[in-house]
């Protein structure tokens, strides 16, 4: 079954980091570019960067230059997105989706919540 | 990157055509032809409808279409259906590996 599936609920205090796993299953993990896109409560979707899985090449969105760092591990299939120095705004659930002829196939979604 | 704009609420009777705008400028929507549209219900994960501007993937209803003109792409919706009933996302690559997305429509079948 072609799918990706994301890694469970977290809670962070302000200021910590959070690591959001996206596990690829039923298709050549370095075939297709990895996107992340988050989306707080009421609110729309927020790309947050592009990841070539195959090259290791990834692109952020300027909002979040200097906070965010996308990396991969080929071997179990997994693309990661980890946010630093987070803040209530950072409250969302975070998606992966792979991008081949648009982005067909989404993970389930990662709700992180940021709360003192 | 600005995100592009779309209408933030569209409605139509079941068996009605809406068609939702999504402006962008001449370094996204005008400038690739990478438009594509998402459709989210309510706590799901959103659902790709349109890709490639025109594009329909597998599976979706031949009553879903899309066009561009200049910095405007549009997803129309044809014999509405209470199915349809959902938030709309369009989305357009912007060069150098960035993407952008709407601020999304509400689409509400009375």
């Amino acid at each position: 079954q072609v799918q990706l599936v994301q890694s469970g609920a977290e809670v962070k205090e302000p200021g910590a980091s959070v690591k959001v796993s996206c596990k690829a299953s039923g298709y050549t993990f370095t075939s297709s570019e990895i996107i992340w896109v988050r989306q707080a409560a009421g609110q729309g979707l927020e790309w947050m960067g592009w990841m070539n899985p195959n090259s290791g090449y990834t692109n952020n969105a300027q909002k979040f230059q200097g906070r965010v760092t996308m990396a991969r591990d080929t071997s179990i299939s997994t693309a990661y997105m980890e946010l630093t120095s987070l803040t209530s705004d950072d409250t969302a659930v975070y998606y992966c989706a792979r991008n081949r002829e648009g982005l067909q196939l989404w993970g389930q979604g990662t709700l992180v919540t940021v709360s003192s | 990157q600005s995100a592009l704009t779309q209408p933030r609420s569209v409605s139509g009777s079941p068996g009605q055509s809406v068609t939702i705008s999504c402006t962008g400028t001449s370094s996204d929507v005008g400038g690739y032809n990478y438009v594509s549209w998402y459709q989210q219900h309510p706590g799901k994960a959103p659902k790709l409808m349109i890709y490639d501007v025109s594009e329909r993937p597998s599976g979706v209803p031949d009553r879903f279409s899309g066009s561009k003109s200049a910095n405007t792409a549009s997803l129309t919706i044809s014999g509405l259906q209470a199915e349809d009933e959902a938030d709309y996302y369009c989305c357009s690559y912007a060069g150098t590996y960035n993407f952008v997305f709407g601020g999304g429509t509400k689409l509400t079948v009375l």
